[in-house]
């Protein structure tokens, strides 16, 4: 258990609509980041935040939009949703937003758009 | 654009067996390495995070080295057990200030018992 958490474990919606993914991060870490694994890819790097503030951004689609609270926890919201967008979308957190800082996994949400 | 580049692309080994594989990444603006392990259906995990040139570090039967002047560094397993079964990915930040790593397309390895 990495100490990071997301909910939910599973959400299962139709095209057009909108979904929000909720991370927190292991206690104490500042730094949330936002990945997304689909069937064909890799882990691409959608965008991270460092208290409060984003701090870098991936290919992330402009239907989608982050936000990390004063609480630290973070939001991920998709919205008009494509068949496309089905995917794993993980959650990371680090103690700082530095190259060398070692980022923690949370068990992922599974988003698939009928 | 940073490349990032893993091979073999999977690996089939025997209980027991050494093994090891190798990332290659551009020497130019290196900041850092991340190797990571990810069992099926889990979540990535953090293995290591290497920094300086000739860093080796170990972790139980892993251990990883670096070569930020040639552009490799390489994951290494001795005695392999079926447990280690994963995909192995390495990643690279693209710029120091951020973590925004750019991973690598991964070494699946299956270990046979």
């Amino acid at each position: 258990d990495s100490g990071v958490t997301q909910t939910p474990k599973h959400l299962i919606t139709a095209t057009g609509q909108r979904v929000t993914l909720r991370c927190s991060p292991r206690s104490g870490d500042l730094s949330v980041y936002w990945y997304q694994q689909s069937l064909d890819q890799g882990l691409q790097f959608l965008i991270q935040y460092y208290n409060g503030e984003e701090r870098a951004k991936g290919n992330i689609l402009e239907r989608f939009s982050a936000q990390q609270f004063p609480d630290l926890h973070s939001e991920l919201n998709l919205s008009s949703l494509e068949l496309g967008d089905s995917a794993l979308y993980f959650c990371a957190s680090s103690a700082l937003a530095g190259a060398n800082n070692e980022q923690f996994f949370g068990p992922g949400t599974r988003l698939t758009v009928l | 654009i940073l490349n990032v580049e893993q091979s073999p692309q999977s690996l089939h080994v025997q209980e027991g067996d050494s093994t090891n594989f190798t990332c290659s990444f551009p020497s130019s603006n290196f900041y850092a390495l991340h190797w990571y392990r990810w069992e099926t259906a889990k979540s990535p995990e953090a293995l290591f995070v290497m920094t300086l040139n000739g860093d080796e570090k170990k972790k139980g039967r892993i251990s990883a080295t670096l070569n930020t002047k040639e552009g490799y560094s390489y994951l290494y397993i001795k005695g392999s057990q079926p447990e280690d079964s994963a995909t192995y990915l390495c990643a690279l930040p693209r710029l120091s200030a951020t973590n925004k790593l750019i991973f690598g397309t991964g070494t699946l390895l299956a270990v046979q018992p």
